[in-house]
């Protein structure tokens, strides 16, 4: 089947900790995304990526990185830098690499800071 | 000012009503409009996708662009307890930056 999956669905990290949240995608999509989301707002775009070995910020990206060194993958380092990290992570990729075409979600990680 | 406004509700609503979710936006450059439904805990799913201004229909939703208005709709037909959700609206524009902005999201309850 053919889809976006995250791991883990859960992740506890203790402060002071870095964590890398997987993201990996067999759509074949260029763009993959990074949202934050947390109890009763929207998505927050924290990083994106249109083509291999490129990626660029969005409105939230201090205490995060990335790295888009295959298509399919992109994965999400939740640094210690990040102040507070406990939140619901989604992963995106759409098929365009502008983006203009629909875009489809992973089930997420929920991470809390222990 | 947020550039995408959406009413957190929620909105409660009988089994068999219509339902009316809307969003406002201000950024002129949003050409690609989108409304994803989220049950708790899990990731969104794409409900409708349009481009520009005017109508479409997918069974019991139908989306609606009023670009002069900067005004989007989504309609929900015969309401379902499945349908009890919370709506996300979403754009993207042409120009600039490619990468979804969201409205914050719509609660909805369908009473049986």
């Amino acid at each position: 089947d053919g889809g976006i999956t995250q791991s883990p669905k859960y992740l506890f990290r203790k402060e002071g900790q870095n964590v890398t949240l997987s993201c990996e995608q067999n759509l074949n999509h260029d763009a993959m995304y990074w949202y934050r989301q947390d109890p009763g707002q929207g998505l927050r775009l924290i990083y994106y990526s249109q083509i291999v070995n490129d990626f660029q910020k969005g409105d939230i990206a201090e205490g995060y990185s990335v790295s888009r060194e295959k298509k399919e993958s992109f994965p999400l380092t939740v640094t210690s830098a990040q102040k507070n990290p406990t939140a619901f992570y989604l992963c995106a990729s759409s098929i365009n690499p502008q983006g203009l075409t629909e875009a489809f979600f992973g089930q997420g990680t929920r991470l809390t800071v222990v | 000012q947020k550039e995408v406004e959406q009413d957190p509700g929620p909105l409660s609503v009988p089994e068999g009503a219509i339902v009316s979710l809307n969003c406002t936006y201000s950024n002129s450059a949003f050409q690609y409009f989108m409304w994803y439904r989220q049950y708790s805990r899990k990731g969104p799913e794409l409900l409708m996708y349009t481009y520009s201004s005017g109508n479409k229909e997918d069974g019991r939703f139908t989306a609606q662009v009023d670009k002069s208005s900067k005004y989007i709709s989504l309609f929900i037909r015969d309401s379902q307890p499945s349908d009890s959700a919370t709506y996300l609206c979403a754009m993207n524009r042409d120009t600039g930056r490619r990468a979804l902005t969201f409205g914050s999201g719509t609660r909805l309850q369908v009473q049986p």
